[in-house]
């Protein structure tokens, strides 16, 4: 079983909705949460962490953390074309030979357009 | 500040055959990572090295090796490689192991 799993894409929204990107993760005992944004041909690019229950807010970008049901969220809110990219979550393990590391998942495509 | 750079950038070659991929980072981090990176595969950890003079085995080890040079470079060899090394590598440093991972630009490798 994947570790850490994203919603299957590709996702495509029109301009000024809101893009939601979801990712599960199988260590119960994670404390770290990252989103990473990923165009084309590019390196990833840290976007977002989160590491407590809640929500997260930077601009246009909300991480939203369900520990208990091990689930994380990206929201983008007034997407823009420029945001269309592959958007991947990384969890940092705790247990084990996961401790400390970050894995992470498949990756989602999101498409904005105009 | 260059960030994380890697060298080359493009390489191909044939199987059977070696190469290294260099890795320098110029923010004095501490940790440094490898990944590897295929279709609908996310990025997977090869090696990383928490501090200089260590480094551990990651999710997909088996074919590479890597050295911790010194604090700045951190090195990647494939001593034969296969059809199944053909990816996209990065490699990525952090100051602590459990703060933000930086990127470099990425070595496209494909081994016929």
């Amino acid at each position: 079983q994947k570790e850490v799993e994203q919603n299957s894409g590709p996702l495509s929204v029109p301009e000024g909705a809101i893009a939601s990107l979801n990712c599960t993760y199988s260590d119960r005992g994670s404390q770290s949460f990252f989103w990473y944004r990923q165009y084309s041909g590019k390196s990833p690019e840290l976007i977002m962490s989160i590491y407590s229950n809640g929500d997260k807010e930077d601009g246009r970008f909300t991480a939203q953390l369900n520990k208990a049901s091990q689930y994380v969220s990206l929201l983008i809110r007034d997407s823009q074309p420029s945001d269309s990219a592959t958007y991947l979550c990384a969890v940092r393990g705790w247990g084990g030979t996961s401790y400390g590391k970050l894995t992470f998942g498949q990756g989602t495509i999101l498409t904005v357009h105009p | 500040n260059a960030g994380v750079t890697q060298t080359p950038k493009f390489q191909v070659l044939k199987t059977g055959q070696s190469m290294t991929l260099q890795c320098a980072q110029d923010m004095n981090h501490n940790s440094m990572y490898w990944y590897r990176q295929d279709p609908g595969m996310g990025l997977r950890l090869i090696y990383y090295s928490a501090s200089e003079g260590t480094t551990d085995k990651g999710e997909v080890p088996n074919g590479y090796n890597v050295s911790r040079l010194n604090k700045r470079e951190f090195s990647l060899r494939l001593e034969s490689a296969a059809p199944s090394q053909t990816s996209v590598y990065f490699c990525a440093s952090s100051d602590r192991g459990d703060n933000e991972q930086f990127f470099g630009p990425g070595t496209r490798l494909t081994v016929l």
